[in-house]
């Protein structure tokens, strides 16, 4: 799986865009940008992923550059409830092997949304 | 629908004894996982299952036990609790099939070896 690199922490303040970024410069043509958060130490939550269009879904929205090097989640309105720590993931997409059904996470962004 | 559940929440062990943390879903997946999680650390695969009666090795596996004897059980077994096991675990759900594989996870149990 390709190594993905991401700001340790970021602030937005609340009601506005909280944009995260992600780097996956080594990413292969058949490899997803999966998106997972964990919020205070609860299990960890799926929010989106993509393969090189743009996605949208209720939580959020997942823009991927057009060389699929780099990535931003966004979520539109933040709220305070947003608060959480948020992992870009690269890893191979559709119908898996075991081994291949693996998440590799990194440490991620910690994303605190402020009044 | 409960989604995936972890038994217990908290344990608190003495070095060198055994003991099983229970997870169960009622999705029907076919896949079900363990990880770990260190304080300040993203998770890392302990173990995993593609179905009953099948389990491999993750990253970690060392000092732990699975089995998988029915698609909704996938129990983790520490069998000399040392105190470097010490973290949260968390397993986590999903099927094999279809784009997105999203994985569910549950709560996690927070285990602490002295």
């Amino acid at each position: 799986d390709a190594k993905t690199t991401q700001p340790t922490s970021m602030d937005c303040a609340e009601g506005r865009a909280a944009n995260l970024p992600c780097n996956h410069s080594t990413i292969s043509g058949n490899e997803y940008v999966y998106w997972y958060r964990q919020i205070h130490s609860q299990g960890p939550q799926y929010i989106i992923h993509g393969l090189k269009n743009n996605e949208t879904n209720e939580m959020a929205s997942l823009i991927i550059t057009e060389d699929r090097k780099s990535s931003t989640l966004i979520l539109p309105h933040a709220t305070l409830r947003d608060t959480a720590v948020y992992y870009c993931i690269v890893r191979v997409g559709g119908v898996l092997t075991g081994g291949g059904n693996k998440l590799t996470f990194g440490t991620g962004t910690q994303l605190k949304v402020e009044l | 629908n409960a989604g995936v559940t972890q038994t217990p929440k908290f344990q608190v062990l003495k070095t060198g004894q055994s003991m099983t943390l229970q997870c169960a879903q009622d999705m029907n997946h076919e896949y079900m996982s363990w990880y770990r999680q260190d304080p300040g650390m993203g998770l890392r695969l302990i173990h995993y299952s593609v179905g009953a009666g099948i389990t491999d090795q993750g990253e970690v596996p060392n000092g732990y036990n699975v089995s998988r004897s029915t698609t909704e059980d996938f129990p983790l077994r520490l069998l000399s609790a040392a105190p470097s096991q010490t973290s949260v675990y968390f397993c986590a759900s999903s099927t094999l099939s279809g784009e997105s594989n999203e994985q569910y996870f549950g709560p996690g149990t927070r285990l602490t070896v002295t």
